[in-house]
């Protein structure tokens, strides 16, 4: 079964703390994104990649950066985590031309910071 | 990037249908796109619609699409309380999607 992996399902970090964001997809997709999601807000896009070491700012990159070294995974970077960045994060990819299978989405990290 | 609006709340009675509903702004989005979220996890794809389609079906899901007034709806036949969640609609814009805020609907017995 194809799957979008994020490493962690719950973490808690502090303020001024640099956190990583792991996502991994196992289905040699070109597309990887990562979104946050919030109540009210829906998914705001934050960063996207569609190829390896290309990136590309979302709507709301501020505070993030994101690193793609290999295909298969994708990073999402807080350098100096704010409590502002308390949120769902969740991790996507796709492949170009796959518009009828959308996006496959991993489960999400909650992320607390305090 | 494409702006997409939708109700916050639905509540439905166990058996009736649900109808929710999307309105969206950039009417060059090639495909249309329904995500339902259950409680703690991510986000599944239910049911996408073609820019150039009316209609869609498939099971218990009908998807409309109003293109001239840029309105898409979810309707649910006979809703059961698996259907409890979180619903986005989404369009895309080259590979990116633009979500709504999500229609949480509840499903009372």
């Amino acid at each position: 079964d194809v799957k979008v992996t994020q490493s962690s399902r719950y973490l808690v970090k502090r303020t001024g703390e640099k956190v990583f964001l792991e996502c991994v997809q196992d289905m040699d997709h070109e597309n990887m994104f990562w979104y946050r999601q919030d109540p009210g807000l829906g998914l705001r896009l934050i960063y996207f990649s569609y190829d390896v070491k290309m990136k590309e700012k979302g709507d709301i990159p501020e505070g993030y950066s994101v690193s793609r070294e290999k295909k298969e995974r994708f990073s999402l970077i807080l350098e100096s985590a704010s409590t502002n960045q308390t949120s769902m994060y969740l991790c996507a990819s796709t492949e170009p031309g796959q518009g009828d299978y959308g996006y496959t989405f991993g489960s999400g990290t909650r992320l607390t910071v305090v | 990037g494409e702006d997409v609006e939708q109700s916050l709340f639905l509540s439905v009675r166990e058996g009736d249908s649900s109808v929710i509903n999307c309105t969206y702004t950039d009417s060059s989005s090639t495909y249309l796109y329904w995500y339902k979220q259950e409680p703690g996890a991510g986000l599944q794809l239910l049911t996408y619609i073609f820019s150039n389609m009316d209609m869609k079906q498939d099971q218990r899901l009908t998807v409309l699409l109003n293109k001239k007034d840029k309105h898409l709806s979810l309707r649910i036949a006979d809703t059961q309380t698996g259907d409890s969640a979180i619903y986005f609609c989404a369009g895309s814009n080259d590979y990116k999607l633009s979500f709504g805020a999500g229609t949480t609907v509840t499903v009372r017995a």
